[in-house]
């Protein structure tokens, strides 16, 4: 059973789109949720935090639905620089995190 | 703005060799993790660090893999006798506190095996 599970995509939208990534997680203790982006042969970069009400960050909305163990991420007006990979990232412990397999957004010109 | 750095970029080791990569965290940081990605694969935990003692640790990290901080600002990761499945990038984050905030990762150290 996969901790955290994404669509690994690709997704190839235009720029100007909007597009909308999901992840799901196993562990119901989990605590602490993020997205990072990661850039081909990069570290991963944190996006955002996501809290249990919902945040936004510019384009970037993150949801948290603890009930159904899922998380979303939501980037609007795509630009070419938002071209990566989007990992859902959980906390599993005290101190360590699990890493879904990301999922690839290509924004195309 | 302060950054984790990872030395070196690249290292290539034949098997069996012992390899030590090399990680200095944000200076007023205090937790100190190790994570592994295989190329086309997720990233996997390692390793946490806190105090001068491992606060956890995966099934990956088995007795072949030790982590120290020999100083005040490095904090190496040492594979004893290499293996082909070790290649992989390895990414070393830090955090200011506990409790899994959010980690702020180096630029990894790509490790080749042959």
């Amino acid at each position: 059973r996969k901790e955290v599970e994404q669509d690994p995509g690709p997704f190839n939208v235009p720029e100007g789109a909007t597009v909308a990534f999901n992840c799901t997680y196993s562990n119901s203790a989990s605590q602490s949720f993020f997205w990072y982006r990661q850039d081909c042969r990069k570290e991963p970069k944190l996006l955002m935090s996501v809290y249990s009400s919902g945040n936004e960050d510019g384009r970037f909305t993150a949801q948290l639905n603890r009930a159904s163990q899922y998380i979303s991420l939501l980037i609007r007006d795509s630009k070419l620089s938002d071209s990566a990979t989007y990992l859902c990232v959980v906390n599993a412990g005290a101190n360590n995190l699990f890493f879904g397999t990301g999922t690839r957004l290509t924004v195309i010109p | 703005e302060p950054e984790v750095t990872q030395t070196p970029s690249h290292q290539v080791t034949q098997m069996g060799q012992e390899v030590i990569l090399r990680c200095v965290p944000i200076s007023n940081h205090l937790y100190f993790y190790w994570y592994r990605q295989i190329l086309g694969q997720k990233v996997e935990f390692l390793v946490s660090f806190y105090n001068n003692e491992i606060s956890e640790k995966s099934e990956i990290f088995d007795d072949q893999f030790s982590v120290e901080r020999p100083d005040g600002s490095n904090f190496t990761l040492k594979i004893r006798s290499t293996k082909l499945e070790d290649s992989a990038m390895y990414f070393c984050a830090s955090t200011s506190t506990g409790g899994t905030p959010e980690q702020y990762f180096g630029p990894g150290t790509r490790l080749t095996v042959t």
